[in-house]
């Protein structure tokens, strides 16, 4: 079965960049369709998607986060590596990656989602 | 960019019809994914493609999806039906779009 589990940091510094992982099994990235992506949520607040890679690299961002996030894939390795610059305690937030299924043009969505892991920003 | 609203709060009775609405411009012409989270747990998928149930979804939950509306129900609610459901569409110009999230309470 599909499992995804994120780590990296819980307590980043203002300015600091934020390095997660996603480490998944059950699926390859080399698949045709197939993604992974990077979704957050501030607590009490909505989810807000961030990042998504797609097994052929084709690589997706929010575009009001843009500048500040770069994916990428390791496929032998079954990762998948977030990175955030010039971190703010607004980005206080659990990190979650998900699965990404192969569908029709469009119709993107996630079916399988990590645990989370909460990242906390703060000098 | 593209926005989704959803209603902040719906309450309901053990039993009855919950209906949770999804607002967005034209969103009939897209496809509408919603995700249950429960408190301390990740999103869980709970209806694709508008009106489509993963496996192990209850067919209590259903979906629909025309003109600027989106609504998930919920019929004979149930007590472990409390959750904040989140609307989800894909948009050429915003990518990845999440509503604003429903909390539901079971009275």
């Amino acid at each position: 079965q599909i499992t995804l589990k994120e780590s990296g940091p819980t307590l980043v510094k203002p300015t600091q960049t934020l390095t997660l992982t996603c480490t998944f099994s059950g699926f390859s990235l080399s698949t045709s369709g197939v993604g992974v992506g990077w979704i957050r949520q501030p607590p009490g607040k909505a989810l807000e998607w961030l990042a998504l890679i797609y097994w052929n690299d084709d690589k997706r961002y929010s575009p009001s986060l843009k500048s500040r996030l770069t994916i990428t894939k390791d496929t032998s390795k079954n990762q998948v590596v977030l990175t955030m610059t010039n971190m703010d305690p607004v980005d206080t937030a659990t990190y979650y990656c998900a699965h990404s299924p192969r569908v029709p043009a469009a119709k993107y969505y996630f079916d399988y989602w990590g645990q989370g892991t909460l990242v906390t920003v703060s000098s | 960019s593209y926005v989704l609203t959803q209603p902040p709060s719906v309450s309901v009775a053990p039993g009855k019809t919950a209906r949770i609405t999804c607002g967005g411009n034209n969103i009939g012409s897209k496809s509408v994914h919603w995700y249950q989270q429960k408190p301390g747990q990740a999103p869980v998928l709970v209806i694709y493609y508008d009106s489509d149930r993963p496996s192990g979804i209850p067919e209590r939950f259903s979906g629909s999806n025309s003109g600027n509306t989106a609504t998930l129900t919920i019929s004979r609610v149930e007590a472990g039906d409390e959750a904040d459901y989140y609307c989800q569409v894909w948009d050429s110009s915003s990518d990845h779009v999440f509503g604003t999230g429903t909390k539901v309470t079971v009275l």
